[in-house]
């Protein structure tokens, strides 16, 4: 079982639409919690980043949260537009060593 | 903020040949870095951490005579992809983390590389 598990897959939106991706995690405590935008064949972009103790935290119309009890994570994009196509990955820190990557939600938002 | 870059974003080449990518701190100094490897649809997969004056450190399963990592640099490390076979056609990411945000902060992440072995 992958200690951060990321649903749905692959989603596909109407510009405009709001949505939100989910990031279950197994591992605790952790340092860090990042989510991450990748578009197709670049590399991965940081979104946001919360530590342990942290709930909640936006940067423009990405607003990533944190509930430490379920050990779950989301991102919830507002408004959404066609450059938002892309993959989301949730990326939990452990240690400097130590990061697990999520599989990643496939992000597809069509006009 | 932080740059990491990637050299060549992309390269084709014969079967056989050894390939080399490069990964660049372009305003930080990185005394560690990290090479992933990503297959279409999936996500990244940490093969190796490359740390600078010293050997790397493999994950299981990744091959350490065929992944060759040079750390020479504060700023650079490279992915030698030996004797290349088709089924190591993939892409290839470094990132590195900006020490001034501690052990555990920003992880910076290349363009990444496209290797397609023919």
């Amino acid at each position: 079982k992958n200690q951060v598990e990321q649903s749905p897959q692959s989603l596909i939106i109407l510009e405009g639409k709001n949505c939100t991706l989910q990031c279950n995690y197994t591992v605790s405590p952790f340092s860090n919690l990042r989510w991450y935008k990748q578009d197709t064949g670049r590399g991965p972009v940081s979104l946001t980043i919360m530590t342990f103790s942290e709930n909640t935290k936006s940067n423009g119309r990405y607003t990533a949260t944190l509930d430490a009890d379920t050990k779950q994570s989301s991102l919830h994009i507002t408004a959404s537009q066609l450059s938002d196509s892309a993959s989301y990955i949730c990326v939990v820190t452990l240690s400097a060593s130590k990061i697990i990557f999520g599989s990643g939600t496939r992000l597809s938002i069509r006009p | 903020g932080a740059v990491v870059s990637q050299h060549p974003s992309w390269v084709i080449c014969k079967s056989g040949t050894s390939v080399k990518i490069e990964c660049r701190s372009l305003d930080f100094q990185a005394t560690t870095m990290f090479w992933y490897r990503q297959f279409p649809k999936q996500s990244l997969m940490l093969m190796a951490t490359s740390n600078e004056g010293s050997k790397a450190t493999y994950e299981q399963g990744v091959e350490k005579d065929k992944f060759l990592i040079n750390h020479a640099s504060l700023t650079l490390s490279t992915l030698t992809v030996t004797s290349a076979h088709p089924e190591d056609s993939s892409f290839y990411i470094c990132s590195a983390r900006d020490p001034r945000t501690g052990d555990t902060g920003e992880l910076f992440f290349g363009e990444g590389s496209r290797l397609t072995v023919l």
